[in-house]
């Protein structure tokens, strides 16, 4: 089974709104991605934020990460329609240094 | 700068034919991974190494093997193809920031299909 889980598995909404998607995961982590891929693309990285960190930005993006809770949240602002696309949160397990991936969330900004 | 290169791009293989993916990447990275992606299953580890002559199973090995003879290099292989491995396989690379894999960086994928 996969160590991430995105929520939910897609998402419209209008251009200029807001899009929140959430990751859960399962074991312990070192630190968690988010990576954004474009239709038949591959994946480009966003956002990295470690364990001990609770917040993060990089322009319209702000990530939020709560180890007790095991989730972590990707807010875009300002949506636009070049934003559509597939967003995947990614774990590095404590105690190997495997990479793995969540099932991905797929959003639709409608213009 | 290439980055991390995949060939090749597309690929149509009969069943139990084999054949081998090549993964090179030009940043010096020390970890390098194997992904298939199918509809609705995300990405899914197939293999991985964490440096130069070192391999570990992902999430789905079987019917897989790698070798990594090269830090830059990452071979994937499938010694009898089957149907349920028609899939779009990526490679990726990381460096490392304190003992941990950071930012990956991915090839453009290889369409595969087994017939």
């Amino acid at each position: 089974s996969q160590q991430g889980e995105e929520d939910p598995q897609a998402l419209s909404i209008q251009e200029g709104e807001n899009a929140t998607m959430n990751c859960s995961y399962k074991t312990s982590i070192n630190n968690l991605q988010w990576y954004r891929q474009n239709s038949g693309r591959g994946l480009v990285h966003l956002i990295l934020i470690r364990s001990n960190e609770r917040e993060k930005h990089s322009g319209r993006l702000r990530v939020t990460l709560d180890t007790s809770k095991k989730s972590s949240s990707l807010l875009i602002t300002a949506s636009r329609a070049a934003d559509t696309a597939s967003y995947f949160c990614a774990t590095e397990q404590v105690g190997n240094e495997k990479l793995t991936f969540g099932t991905g969330t797929r959003l639709t900004i409608i213009p | 700068n290439a980055g991390v290169t995949q060939t090749p791009k597309f690929r149509v293989l009969k069943t139990g034919q084999s054949m081998t993916l090549l993964c090179a990447q030009d940043m010096n990275h020390e970890y390098m991974y194997w992904y298939r992606q199918d509809p609705g299953m995300g990405l899914r580890l197939i293999h991985y190494s964490v440096g130069e002559g070192t391999t570990a199973k992902g999430e789905v090995p079987d019917g897989y093997n790698v070798s990594r003879l090269k830090k830059q290099n990452f071979l994937l292989g499938l010694e009898s193809a089957a149907p349920s491995q028609t899939s779009v396989y990526f490679c990726a690379s990381s460096y490392s920031v304190w003992g941990a894999p950071a930012e990956a960086f991915f090839g453009q994928g290889t369409r595969l299909t087994v017939v």
